[in-house]
């Protein structure tokens, strides 16, 4: 069974801290891996990664992809309250499959 | 340009009672999917649709479920004789794009919360 493993499921720093989220699969087909930050309601889009080794890189944010070891990074830098929400890794299986697998989730919670 | 939008956004039925949740995606595109979000769970796949047709369904139960996407108005998610287990926030997505690496720029509605009695 495909799945799609996100550590931790809940985490609470300060404001400022520096935040890495992961997220590792194990699927039979593999095209991308996707990140998404989900507030109180839907999530939007953060990062889509096919390659690995190569940082995508949004603001305080970047992203990279390890398709050896079968796992992606999420860093947020100087962490602010605003960044509290769930982050959710997604894999796009290909093959024919138009979904996407999704991760549970980590819950990342910024105190001022 | 409007988002994506889901209507109701809260939705109560009683069991054996049928749900219907709309999704009117963004302006100019084609391509819709489902998703439903079981509490303590990630999003899951429900199905993928185009306008007037079912490209892959296989997130979506065998029975009860069904979807549309009509050439005109909004895709439809069917639930017929809701059970408890049916509860759960379902949202939509819509993408101008197909196949090609970019179809998962995926946006999302706000979701439709379901709750069974």
């Amino acid at each position: 069974e495909d799945k799609v493993v996100q550590s931790p499921l809940s985490l609470v720093v300060h404001e400022g801290d520096t935040v890495t989220l992961n997220c590792s699969y194990e699927v039979t087909n593999f095209r991308s891996l996707l990140w998404y930050k989900q507030e109180k309601k839907a999530p939007t889009f953060l990062f889509m990664l096919t390659s690995s080794g190569i940082e995508k890189k949004s603001g305080r944010l970047s992203s990279i992809l390890d398709k050896k070891e079968l796992f992606s990074i999420l860093n947020i830098t100087a962490t602010q309250t605003g960044d509290s929400a769930i982050y959710l890794c997604a894999v796009d299986l290909g093959g024919g499959a138009d979904g996407l697998t999704f991760g549970k989730g980590t819950h990342l919670i910024i105190q001022p | 340009n409007a988002g994506v939008m889901q209507n109701p956004r809260h939705l109560v039925r009683r069991r054996g009672q049928e749900a219907r949740l709309r999704c009117s995606p963004m302006k100019g595109h084609s391509h819709v999917y489902w998703y439903r979000q079981l509490p303590e769970e990630g999003l899951k796949f429900m199905v993928y649709l185009q306008k007037e047709n079912i490209i892959d369904e296989s997130g979506m139960p065998k029975e009860r479920f069904s979807a549309e996407f009509p050439k005109e108005g909004p895709s439809i998610l069917r639930i017929q004789q809701v059970v408890r287990g049916d509860s759960a926030a379902y949202f939509c997505a819509s993408s101008p794009f197909g196949q090609g690496r970019n179809r998962y720029e995926q946006y999302f509605g706000p979701g439709t919360r379901l709750t069974v009695t």
